[in-house]
């Protein structure tokens, strides 16, 4: 099964800093790589993904980066700006066949205005 | 995206009774819907996937006779916490998926807003 990594737990970065955040996982065979923001006492939003056939997606300020040899993918945020204030979890299939993700333990990003 | 809405929000109940939590899909059907825990500033965890028509299938340390999971149909699915405790406290999310069955995970999760349960 998949075991996901992710580092770090808490990050503060100044209002129009970058901040990246970094997971790494266990099964080369997982093919997709989501990430979700999920604001305080809110639901999990997904707000970008990847799948393994491509290196890097962008979305605005928001972007995805996939190293397969590493096994290790990334979120960066440019521009940032204090409603990007949430956690962050990464996530990635839990199994050959899965139905289901494992998430990553998350990411407190706090933008400093 | 696809809507999926949680009922209740919150609950507060006193120790030995049971609370029951809905999950519903308001515009796509699920087969497989997924009920999972977090506790404060922790990530969420898996407790189990529920299955339309057929038993949970729960992960390991959770009792499945104290979480009940009923999936009636392609729409609902249920948890209840039976004789909850403190230490059952949480705040307990659902998700679920358009479409089920796939052989790689290629589908957008999305999850309802989520209960706070309070056991005092």
């Amino acid at each position: 099964g998949e075991n996901v990594e992710q580092h770090p737990s808490t990050l503060s970065v100044q209002e129009g800093d970058s901040a990246v955040i970094k997971c790494t996982y266990s099964d080369s065979a997982s093919n997709y790589f989501p990430w979700y923001k999920q604001e305080l006492g809110k639901r999990p939003q997904l707000i970008i993904d990847i799948r393994s056939n491509v290196g890097e997606k962008k979305d605005q300020r928001i972007a995805v980066t996939l190293n397969k040899t590493a096994k290790h993918f990334s979120l960066h945020i440019t521009e940032t700006q204090p409603e990007d204030s949430a956690v962050y979890f990464c996530a990635a299939p839990r199994d050959t066949g899965a139905n289901n993700l494992f998430f990553g333990t998350g990411t407190r990003l706090t933008v400093i205005p | 995206g696809a809507v999926v809405s949680q009922h209740p929000s919150w609950v507060i109940c006193k120790s030995g009774t049971s609370v029951k939590i809905e999950c519903r899909s308001l515009d796509f059907q699920a087969t497989t819907m997924f009920w999972y825990r977090q506790f404060p500033k922790q990530s969420l965890m898996l407790m189990a996937t529920s299955n339309e028509g057929s038993k949970a299938t729960y992960e390991q340390g959770v009792e499945k006779d104290k979480f009940l999971i009923n999936h009636a149909s392609l729409t609902l699915s249920t948890l209840t916490v039976t004789s909850a405790h403190p230490e059952d406290s949480s705040f307990y999310i659902c998700s679920a998926r358009e479409l089920a069955g796939f052989r790689d995970f290629t589908g957008e999760l999305f999850f309802g807003e989520g209960s706070r349960l309070t056991v005092l």
